[in-house]
């Protein structure tokens, strides 16, 4: 199947640092990429999907300013967090889709990020 | 916009009984998928339902759309502690190009 990868898996920083994740489609070109945010024992929530080189749809009550996102290339998206905060520690999952299914989301495995 | 609703929110089984998660939407959907999260992990695709009516197996586990295509099921007979996890269906919009997903349901199984 559909291999996404996201790194780093883990990362703690302090407060008002930037924080840069990436996520890589590793054997299908991503048409589309999705970037989640999931607190502890809760569901998925979208932060914003990206088109391969058009600017990122966010989601309402998400600040684009505060969560940059680039889809250089249909292989890479990254979000950074600026300027992070304790409130900012979360998971972060990214998505890809257009690979196997058109429909289909295949996910990386997440990132863990701690501010302290 | 579109919300989809999971029940129930948690579900202890004794391992061998059966478990049951339905997924419900007041709005008509184009289709439905299903995902697992396993502790610490991340969602792993598990099957997509597009027709009225269909249902799908795969070993143990059994999904079902509605007739009206606005809720869906995934049972599992007889789990095992391999099937511990967050179960999420994900309905996708397909004018705005993304999905919306429920809140899960999280299963244990007591060996």
């Amino acid at each position: 199947g559909a291999v996404v990868s996201q790194h780093p898996s883990r990362v703690i920083c302090k407060s008002g640092t930037s924080v840069k994740i990436e996520c890589r489609s590793l054997d299908f070109q991503a048409t589309t990429m999705f970037w989640y945010r999931q607190f502890p024992k809760q569901s998925l929530m979208l932060m914003a999907t990206s088109n391969e080189g058009s600017k990122a749809t966010y989601e309402q009550g998400v600040e684009k300013d505060k969560f940059l996102i680039n889809h250089a290339s249909l292989t890479l998206s990254t979000l950074t967090v600026t300027s992070a905060h304790p409130e900012d520690s979360s998971f972060y999952i990214c998505s890809a889709r257009g690979g196997y299914g058109t429909d289909t989301q295949y996910f990386g495995p997440g990132t863990r990020l701690t501010v302290l | 916009g579109q919300q989809v609703m999971q029940i129930p929110q948690y579900q202890h089984v004794q391992e061998g009984e059966d478990f049951t998660t339905y997924c419900n939407s007041s709005t008509t959907l184009s289709n439905i998928q299903w995902y697992k999260q396993r502790p610490g992990g991340h969602p792993v695709f598990l099957i997509q339902l597009v027709k009225s009516g269909e249902v799908k197996k795969q070993k143990r586990l059994t999904f079902q759309f509605g007739e009206a295509k606005k809720n869906s099921s995934l049972h599992i007979t007889a789990t095992q502690t391999t099937d511990v996890g967050t179960y999420f269906c994900a309905a996708l919009n397909t004018n705005a190009g993304k999905s919306t997903f429920g809140d899960g349901t999280t299963l244990t199984v007591k060996p």
